[in-house]
């Protein structure tokens, strides 16, 4: 089984529609963080969260919002989305370790397209 | 303005030869690097990395190296093998544990 799962994979939606995207991990991380990929951009941070208490803004949170449920869990909105919302999202997870070096471990990525 | 740039888009190898990826950063407070490669329809997967103390990091047949100076750093697959075809993401950050800027990507595609 996968260690970052990401509900939906793929998703087709309309401008000014709630759209939720969840991640869910098994690694036992604190740490988790959600990213776009755009063409020719790489990925870009949106939010991450190094605990469950903690969320911080990353480059382009603009128009997006997110929810720590638990340890576990970092689901992504987009309270009113919009067609250059379009692109593939991926959540991740790290954990530094003792040593301090972090690797970050990425989910599938969910398509959204907003028509 | 890209923090972290990765000048190739693509680049073609033949099966068995070298692949050199480069990636190029602005931030001379970035001391922690990493490597990831990306499949179609997956996430990415970390390969390497290295920290600013060192200046070459080796994991079998893949070799980071880092010059600060010049604010560079390269990856070398030897021998190349289709299976390496993929996105290479260069990636940094500031402090250990903090957050991580990408680069663009460069697609490999290394030929039979």
């Amino acid at each position: 089984d996968a260690d970052v799962t990401q509900t939906p994979r793929n998703r087709i939606t309309k401008t000014g529609k709630r759209i939720m995207l969840e991640c869910s991990q098994t690694k036992g991380h604190d740490r988790m963080y959600w990213y776009r990929q755009d063409p020719g951009l790489g990925l870009r941070l949106i939010y991450y969260s190094f605990d469950v208490k903690d969320i911080n803004k990353g480059e382009i949170s603009d128009g997006y919002s997110v929810s720590r449920q638990a340890q576990a869990k970092f689901s992504l909105s987009l309270e009113s989305a919009i067609p250059n919302q379009t692109a593939l999202y991926f959540c991740a997870t790290s954990d530094p370790g003792r040593g301090g070096m972090d690797t970050q471990y990425f989910g599938p990525g969910t398509r959204l397209t907003v028509l | 303005d890209q923090q972290v740039k990765q000048n190739s888009p693509s680049l073609s190898v033949q099966e068995g030869r070298i692949s050199i990826l480069n990636c190029d950063y602005t931030n001379s407070m970035f001391d922690y690097f990493l490597w990831y490669k990306k499949y179609p329809a997956e996430g990415p997967t970390f390969l390497i990395s290295i920290s600013s103390i060192k200046d070459k990091n080796e994991d079998g047949r893949f070799t980071v190296f880092l010059n600060k100076s010049a604010k560079h750093l390269s990856l070398h697959i030897v021998p190349s093998q289709p299976g390496d075809s993929a996105v290479y993401f260069c990636a940094a950050s500031e402090k250990y544990g903090q957050n991580f800027v990408f680069g663009p990507g460069t697609r490999l595609s290394v030929l039979p």
